[in-house]
């Protein structure tokens, strides 16, 4: 298994509510990107974090939005949440700050939007 | 936009025989290709990659073909085992971007 670690495992939220999905990267991976895993999808790109600096951004709405912190942490706040963004929220962490790098993916966060 | 394109969605395969995934990518800039495995309830894991500068790489009973010039690229799993059941992605990275184009996965089944 990776050292990523995410919180909470699963969640329950209604409609218009926020959430906050957290993320340990595995010590001194400097970069984190958030994937929306849909049921029977693959990972869909959210952003990229390199040294607590969003460095790329997928086709996301900006009320999907994050925060990396010094301490190898991370998170993905979502607003005003609709029923669509029910998903398995999977974070991954790589060393540098260059894409082609591997990257280790926590056991994701899922979330139920009712 | 970019894209990856998967292909079979469903494979079911005896055990021992072999297992062919393709992807197509359209962004011709992209330059990193790697193959993750899911389990049922498990997080995406690397199985193996390939860059742009390569045209084949093989680990074991895996292996990882590359044609740059169709933006083609296909995952290759021979004597296949019932372990090997779960659903794998391919993904294409773009050369200096940040961004990791992931396909819709393929579930392999291999039938004992």
């Amino acid at each position: 298994e990776t050292g990523v670690t995410q919180s909470p495992t699963h969640l329950i939220k209604t409609r218009g509510q926020q959430v906050t999905l957290r993320c340990s990267s595995q010590s001194g991976h400097n970069t984190v990107s958030w994937y929306q895993q849909a049921l029977g999808q693959g990972p869909q790109f959210i952003f990229q974090y390199y040294r607590e600096e969003e460095n790329g951004r997928g086709n996301f709405p900006p009320r999907f939005s994050g925060l990396q912190f010094p301490n190898y942490s991370s998170e993905l706040n979502v607003n005003a949440l609709e029923l669509d963004d029910s998903a398995l929220y999977l974070c991954a962490s790589s060393p540098g700050g260059t894409p082609q790098e591997t990257q280790y993916f926590g056991p994701g966060t899922r979330l139920l939007v009712l | 936009g970019e894209n990856v394109e998967q292909h079979p969605s469903t494979l079911s395969v005896q055990e021992g025989d072999s297992a062919v995934i393709k992807c197509t990518y359209s962004d011709s800039a992209s330059n990193y290709f790697p193959w993750y495995k899911q389990e049922l309830g498990k997080r995406p894991q690397l199985i193996i990659d390939i860059r742009s500068n390569v045209g084949e790489k093989k680990d074991q009973r895996i292996a990882v073909t590359l044609n740059k010039t169709a933006k083609h690229f296909s995952l290759h799993i021979t004597e296949t085992q019932p372990e090997d059941s779960a659903v794998y992605f391919c993904a294409a990275i773009h050369t200096g971007g940040f961004k990791t184009i992931f396909g819709a996965g393929t579930r392999l089944f291999v039938k004992a």
